[in-house]
């Protein structure tokens, strides 16, 4: 079974730009979450979908959204780009019937200049 | 709201020694916890969870922990460490329901000298 798919890998933006990355979760999850970890503020939770619906947001700003589809792929954008959103961006996919067991991506590593 | 603090962001031992990297957390229900390891430029991967069954949890690669409610702790341990245990640790904790994300610690940096 593949495991969870993050794109892009590496990127680099510049202040005030946006960006979009992309989640594709293993088969038959249809839970997708996303997490920023940098250095100074470790793992945080930004939001989960399930069933194209936002079940859940952690404490960031409305420049971070995302949004799932029908085949449970998940996407996350990111507005007028900071310094301070420059991380890696984790994206996890579960199994609704597993409580916090998830399965990560490898990261989309997201330089903001 | 749930916390994890974890003590020591690093702790090194010698191949062969006992690892302990220990995490204290904070609940106002009973919570399920959980043990990550990030090996460098990968996603992270899960070691052990708790959810209120067994205290004494076994996961992958020889890992284990304890859950001790009185002293609101779940500590990780591995009786003999080996090189390829290289990697920042973390503890996680959420109260379940489905919806909640993960509350994850600092992380711990664990170096094995050899």
């Amino acid at each position: 079974k593949a495991g969870v798919t993050q794109t892009p890998r590496y990127l680099i933006k510049t202040r005030g730009q946006q960006v979009t990355l992309s989640c594709s979760p293993i088969s038959g999850h249809r839970s997708v979450s996303w997490y920023q970890q940098t250095p100074g503020q470790g793992l945080q939770f930004l939001f989960e979908y399930f069933s194209e619906t936002q079940r859940n947001k952690g404490n960031f700003p409305g420049r971070f959204s995302g949004r799932q589809f029908s085949n449970s792929r998940s996407e996350m954008n990111v507005s007028t780009l900071e310094l301070g959103d420059s991380a890696l961006y984790l994206c996890a996919s579960r199994d609704i019937s597993n409580t916090g067991e998830l399965f990560f991506g490898e990261g989309s590593r997201l330089t903001v200049l | 709201a749930q916390s994890v603090t974890q003590l020591g962001s690093h702790v090194s031992v010698s191949e062969g020694a006992l690892v302990l990297l220990r995490c204290n957390y904070s609940s106002s229900v009973p919570p399920y916890l959980f043990w990550y390891v990030q090996y460098p430029n990968q996603g992270l991967q899960l070691l052990l969870k708790y959810t209120s069954a067994a205290t004494l949890v076994k996961g992958i690669n020889g890992f284990e922990a304890e859950f001790k409610k009185s002293e609101t702790s779940f500590h990780l341990t591995k009786p003999s460490a080996h090189m390829s245990d290289a990697a920042e640790y973390f503890c996680a904790v959420t109260l379940g329901g489905g919806a909640d994300g993960l509350t994850f610690g600092k992380g711990t940096h664990l170096i094995i000298q050899p």
